[in-house]
């Protein structure tokens, strides 16, 4: 399986300051046939489902506020956050669904200062 | 698309569990279905999906031996069935279209 390791863990950032959260595969999820990153980030509050911000690494999902974007790719992915709302506190989720076997990150909580 | 699933479960240690997840909507044959299981604070575990079309499934290695995925095309249903159950496995159960819509989560308690 292709293990996804997400960095902090956990991070503090004041309102209106950027966050930033990273990711990274184990292997290349990039398909070079069509020149995709099989990456997706989710968003999770409290007793909620995850909601998926950003698709093939940086596509944003219909709805999602643009100050959310995403960028990287081969292994090395990047989910900012350009100007912190209080309605962004959440823990954030990186996947890949590149194998056959989709896999998580294990979560970046994210905080307001 | 959205996607609706059964309602909570409480089962005994031993016994199985079988979730559904239904989709209305318009749904593709070139999709899948996957499902992923939180337990209370704990981060996101990926089960398995399945080929809505061709019915292939691949379910990750952890789950291989005790979870069966299938679905049912004309009524646009799938099924995730986890059998052996331990306390381990309570958890919320979530299914979703690709990566996205996500069913609202079927909570599933093992307990004797």
């Amino acid at each position: 399986d292709i293990v996804m390791t997400q960095s902090p863990d956990s991070l503090t950032v004041s309102l209106g300051e950027r966050a930033t959260i990273n990711c990274k595969s184990g292997q290349s999820v990039l398909y070079t046939s069509n020149n995709k990153n099989y990456i997706a980030w989710y968003q999770q509050k409290p007793g909620q489902a995850p909601k998926l911000l950003i698709y093939w690494a940086s596509t944003r999902e219909s709805g999602v506020p643009d100050r959310f974007s995403g960028s990287g790719s081969g292994t090395d992915f990047t989910l900012t956050i350009s100007t912190l709302q209080p309605e962004d506190v959440a823990v954030y989720y990186c996947q890949q669904y590149y194998s056959t076997s989709w896999t998580f990150g294990q979560g970046t909580t994210l905080e307001i200062k | 698309i959205q996607l609706v699933q059964s309602g909570p479960e409480v089962k005994k240690p031993g016994t199985s569990v079988r979730v559904s997840c239904k989709a209305s909507g318009f749904t593709s044959l070139d999709s899948v279905i996957q499902w992923v299981r939180q337990a209370r604070g704990q981060r996101l575990e990926w089960i398995g999906l399945i080929v809505v079309g061709s019915g292939d499934t691949n379910c990750a290695q952890k789950f291989q031996d005790r979870v069966t995925i299938t679905r049912d095309t004309s009524t646009s249903t799938a099924y995730m069935e986890l059998s052996s159950l331990r306390s381990e496995d309570t958890a919320m159960y979530f299914c979703a279209w690709g990566v996205a819509p996500w069913g609202q989560g079927t909570l599933v308690t093992v307990s004797s």
